[in-house]
Order: structure tokens, then sequence, then C-alpha cells
């Protein structure tokens, strides 16, 4: 069975901070890890596509790390904005056509 | 913006009636993905397909689901008959392939009174 575990599930954290969590997944038979934002009553929006061993991309305040080889990612957010409170997912492809994502993290930007 | 095209956006129906959802994905996109939102899990994988052939559709209760793609235009979702345990939101996805990213409908709030 493939897993994908996000941590932390949920934190809160003040306008201005930076933040940081985690997207776990099966360092075997890896092709691609998404990030995703998920906004309260919206759909799911793409962040991030990384492929690539190393690969860092960046969207404005928003930022991500790939480490394949012992299946991580990092998602990091500088300078928190109340905007910024969504949840968090993000999803690995194997070698099948198949998204697996993780349950999310959940933030929430303290005014 | 090209966008994945769900309808309806919200149903309201009572149980043991025949739900369908319909999904248009974004013109050229060759894999369309059903997911329903769940407390627990978040994204529940109901069923996909590839350029139209099922891929997997094991997320499903069989007795009940079914997801077909009878056009490059048109995905479908049946629920018969529906229970209320099926209420939730139902969202389609689209898009090209694995290092592609999906692209989600506003998806569809089902409530099963």
């Amino acid at each position: 069975i493939l897993n994908v575990e996000q941590s932390p599930q949920s934190l809160h954290v003040q306008e201005g901070d930076s933040t940081n969590f985690t997207c776990s997944f099966p360092s075997s038979n890896f092709y691609a890890l998404h990030w995703y934002r998920w906004e309260t009553a919206k759909s799911p929006e793409a962040l991030f596509v990384m492929t690539l061993n190393g690969d860092e991309k960046k969207k404005g305040r928003i930022s991500a790390t790939l480490n394949t080889k012992e299946g991580y990612s990092y998602l990091y957010i500088k300078g928190s904005q109340p905007e910024d409170s969504a949840t968090y997912l993000c999803a690995f492809t194997p070698g099948t056509y198949k998204y697996i994502f993780g349950t999310g993290t959940r933030l929430k930007v303290l005014a | 913006d090209a966008r994945v095209t769900q309808t309806p956006r919200h149903k309201v129906t009572e149980m043991g009636q025949e739900v369908t959802m319909r999904c248009q994905p974004i013109l050229g996109h060759n894999t369309v993905f059903w997911y329903r939102q769940t407390m627990m899990q978040g994204l529940e994988l109901l069923a996909y397909f590839r350029n139209r052939a099922p891929l997997d559709d094991s997320g499903m209760p069989k007795d009940r689901f079914s997801a077909e793609m009878p056009d490059a235009t048109l995905a479908t979702l049946k629920i018969q008959p529906s229970e209320p345990r099926d209420s939730a939101v139902y969202f389609c996805a689209s898009g090209l392939g694995r290092n592609q990213p999906q692209h989600f409908g506003d998806g569809t709030r089902l409530s099963i009174l």
C-alpha cells in the first residue's frame, strides 16, 4: 500500500511568521510530487510539480523542496498572511497515472 | 482560462433516487479523475480514466456507483440507489499526465435526505 503522510495535521501561526510543513512519500517507484492549495469551500489549486531529486520551486512567498532518495518534500511559506490560510495537500505519482494524496496540513494564519 | 466544468453544483434528493453528476474536462486533457471529499481522508479517489478508458475504479462501491466517459468531453458519475452516507462534495479533475498538475472543477455538493 502506497501512503503519503503530511505533518503537522494543522497549525496556527501569527501573521508575519514563516512556517513549513512536510510531505513523506515512498522513495521507490517515484515519478512526481505535487503540491496543492485548498481553500475552504473551493477546489484544490495546483502550486508545484516536482520531478527531480533536489528540485526547488518558488512562487511568491511559497517555496518547496524535494528529496526523492529519502522520500520527503517541504513546503515553506515566508511571512505568512491571513490569505495563506488553507489546507495544503501533497500528492505522489508512482509508475501509474494515479495521484496518491495526503490528508493535508490545515494552516490558519492569525491577524 | 480553461476550466473543468461540473454540473450540477448542488443536488438535494431523497434516498433511493438516481443521481448523475457530470464533468467536462479541459479540452485536450486525457486523464480524468473523480474524487469525493471526506472529513477523514481529504480526497478519496473513486475512479479515473486515461484516453476515456477506465484505469481504476477500485475506490467506488461497485453495487451502486458507476463512472463512464461516453466521449472525450464528458465524464459521468452515477449513484443508484443513493443513500444518506453518499452525501459529500464530489470533485472531477483533469490533466495531461502524472508529471502535470490536475485541474479541479468546483465540485458537486450532494445531499441525500
